[in-house]
């Protein structure tokens, strides 16, 4: 099973600020992760696919990128909705595999 | 629009069975693949099975096998999970989702409470 480790558990970041989310994995996925957020009591929402897609609807503050082991979820300007928890999915391999989550809260 | 609502959530014992149910609606749901993920209360998640749209072949997370079975009716839209042997540890949301490889479609998702 690979493991998908997300860094760091959690990051604050002032409104308007980078923030930049990591998450690796134990063994190579190729491009084959996904980023989802997830707000309290709300089911996760897709932002990227193929470690570097936006899924549809999505603003173009999110950007994905990395490959084999090392990827990074950057949102360039944060705005209030954008503070949540995120998680990377690896589906290189079954099982597929979530990280813990990073929360990105409001500094 | 995609819908996905599950029910059949509840508490039950350690060793005992529930059976949740999806209905999906706003696409085939026969030209889809389709899942089970779970999230323990205050945790991360955790993909539980993925089915192929025509029943032919399933998946399971290791910590399922065994014990739970996905399966689902295309004349009905419905995709069901039989768990089986629960243990206080399979306490989660269970959601529903639109899924093959990643997830771009999920239901609000059903509490499963496991305690005596």
């Amino acid at each position: 099973e690979r493991v998908m480790t997300q860094s760091p558990a959690t990051l604050s970041v002032s409104p308007g600020e980078r923030a930049t989310l990591s998450c690796r994995a134990s063994r190579n996925v190729n491009s084959n992760l996904a980023w989802y957020q997830q707000k309290p009591a709300q089911a996760p929402r897709l932002l990227v696919y193929d470690a570097s897609t936006r899924a549809t609807g999505i603003p173009a503050r999110f950007s994905g990128s990395g490959s084999g082991t090392e990827f990074t979820l950057t949102i360039s300007s944060l705005q209030s909705e954008d503070f949540a928890v995120y998680y990377c999915q690896q589906y290189n391999n079954w099982p597929y595999t979530f990280g813990q989550g990073t929360k990105l809260q409001i500094k | 629009e995609v819908q996905l609502v599950e029910s059949g959530g509840h508490l039950v014992q350690p060793g005992g069975s529930l059976r949740l149910s999806c209905v999906a609606s706003g696409f085939t749901f026969s030209n889809y693949w389709m899942s089970w993920v779970r999230q323990a209360p205050g945790k991360g998640l955790e993909w539980v099975a993925n089915m192929k749209p025509d029943g032919s072949e399933t998946y399971y997370g290791d910590s399922v096998k065994g014990r739970f079975t996905i399966s689902r009716d295309n004349a009905k839209n419905s995709l069901f999970l039989q768990m089986n042997s629960l243990r206080a540890e399979d306490t989660a949301v269970y959601f529903c989702a639109r899924a093959g490889v990643h997830i771009t479609y999920w239901g609000q998702g059903t509490l499963v409470t496991v305690s005596a």
